[in-house]
């Protein structure tokens, strides 16, 4: 089956800084990405919908100033976190998909902000 | 790693018609999530269910986990067209704070009108 891969699986970092992560398609051409974030205790909820080429469409209450999308090559989408604060601290995870129904998930970052 | 298993795979059924979806673990399961998938979009979280026996529902889907089972059901009541779409299971390495999530490998659910 396809692979997403993500980069960094885990990240530290000092409050204030941002940080970036990494969703590549290993093996197919994702025409859209999508971006995932796990809430305290609660489940993953949808960040964004990306499409290669063209800007990231956000969820409600997603601050696209704050979480960066680029989706600049049909194998790559990057999640900027910037200006990490520690209520930014969560588990991040992307997914791909290549004009068909399924959806291919990455492994997940965990994001920890000092 | 963990390994989630659902079935059906597929399904399709008459409008009206009540339905199961199965997810089963390989491992110890910490909570289990159920997300919807619309062709052409993003996850949409249904529910969450941490306790074994644990049973939550939300207007015509009902879901169940048996942590001793180690595997959860969805139901859903007097199926529409609405419903269709691909339904996953989910769940983390811990059960909360998790560092890895796994995902069935979906059942896609077509509601013929």
């Amino acid at each position: 089956g396809a692979v997403v891969s993500q980069h960094p699986s885990r990240v530290i970092c000092k409050s204030g800084t941002s940080v970036k992560i990494e969703c590549r398609s290993l093996d197919f051409q994702a025409t859209t990405m999508f971006w995932y974030r796990q809430f305290p205790k609660q489940s993953l909820m949808l960040m964004a919908t990306s499409n290669e080429g063209s800007k990231a469409t956000y969820e409600q209450g997603v601050e696209k100033d704050k979480f960066l999308i680029n989706h600049a090559s049909l194998t790559l989408s990057t999640l900027t976190v910037t200006s990490a604060h520690p209520e930014d601290s969560s588990f991040y995870i992307c997914s791909a998909s290549a004009r068909t129904d399924t959806q291919y998930f990455g492994p997940g970052t965990r994001l920890t902000v000092l | 790693s963990q390994e989630l298993e659902q079935s059906p795979q597929s399904l399709i059924v008459q409008e009206g018609k009540n339905l199961t979806i199965n997810c089963t673990s390989s491992k110890t399961l910490y909570g289990l999530y159920w997300y919807k998938q619309k062709y052409g979009e993003g996850l949409i979280f249904l529910m969450m269910l941490q306790k074994g026996g644990e049973e939550k529902s939300h207007e015509k889907i009902t879901a169940k986990l048996d942590e001793k089972k180690q595997q959860s059901s969805l139901h859903i009541t007097a199926s529409q067209p609405s419903h269709a779409g691909i339904y996953l299971c989910g769940a983390g390495n811990q059960r909360y704070n998790f560092n890895k999530f796994y995902f069935g490998s979906g059942t896609k659910l077509n509601v013929k009108p």
